[in-house]
């Protein structure tokens, strides 16, 4: 099965600082997608990629899927504390999401 | 619009003890999810349903765990005989027909002491 790795697994930044999170794949993806889950909260839907190539943009967030499709980014402009949370990355396969282990992202005041 | 609802929402049990947890999906929600995760972890899929019917479980699912969806809506997941290394948050999920976006509830934490 599809089966996906992130880094980092943790990072601690300043508020204001950029942040980015690596999903990497040793298989072609049909698609990624990625999601935020709070500190005691559940995974909340973020974005889906589908195109290689492809990047879009939610505010200070931008993600993007790799020309070959086997990896994908997301990038958070001046972090601030709101941004706190893991935010998994995952390939659709056949209607399921497996998920990667996460990026779990501190942001200091 | 009301989200995926899971309850109940935390359960402490004693080991050996039988628990079950219920989903209600998002309404006309056809495929609906069980994932588990544990602290540090992502979710680890579990199984699936597509309107009543199991698609598909996870290695990772145990002949102590069952799970059912008998008239395509709310769900059903047990566990028998719980030992502690079943204590976990059990995430539910839906996902609407022709999407693949799949919507979480809030979870139901199990402890098992």
């Amino acid at each position: 099965g599809q089966q996906v790795m992130q880094i980092p697994q943790y990072q601690h930044v300043q508020e204001g600082e950029d942040f980015t999170t690596y999903c990497n794949s040793s298989t072609t993806l049909s698609n990624i997608q990625w999601y935020k889950q709070r500190p005691g909260g559940h995974p909340v839907f973020l974005i889906q990629l589908v195109k290689s190539g492809e990047v879009k943009k939610q505010k200070r967030l931008t993600f993007q899927f790799g020309e070959a499709k086997k990896n994908s980014s997301l990038h958070i402009t001046a972090t601030q504390t709101t941004d706190v949370g893991t935010y998994f990355c995952g390939p659709d396969s056949s209607y399921k999401l497996i998920f990667g282990s996460g990026t779990r992202l501190l942001v200091r005041p | 619009d009301t989200g995926v609802s899971q309850d109940p929402r935390h359960k402490i049990t004693k080991r050996g003890q039988n628990v079950t947890f219920r989903c209600d999906p998002i309404s006309e929600h056809n495929r609906l999810y069980w994932y588990r995760q544990t602290l540090g972890q992502g979710p680890e899929f579990l199984t699936y349903f597509q309107n009543e019917a199991q698609l598909e479980k996870s290695r990772l699912l145990s002949d102590r765990f069952s799970a059912e969806r008998p008239k395509g809506s709310f769900s059903t997941l047990e566990i028998q005989r719980t030992e502690q290394g079943d204590s976990a948050m059990y995430l539910c999920a839906s996902s609407p027909r022709g999407g693949n976006t799949i919507y979480f509830g809030e979870g139901s934490w199990l402890t098992v002491v």
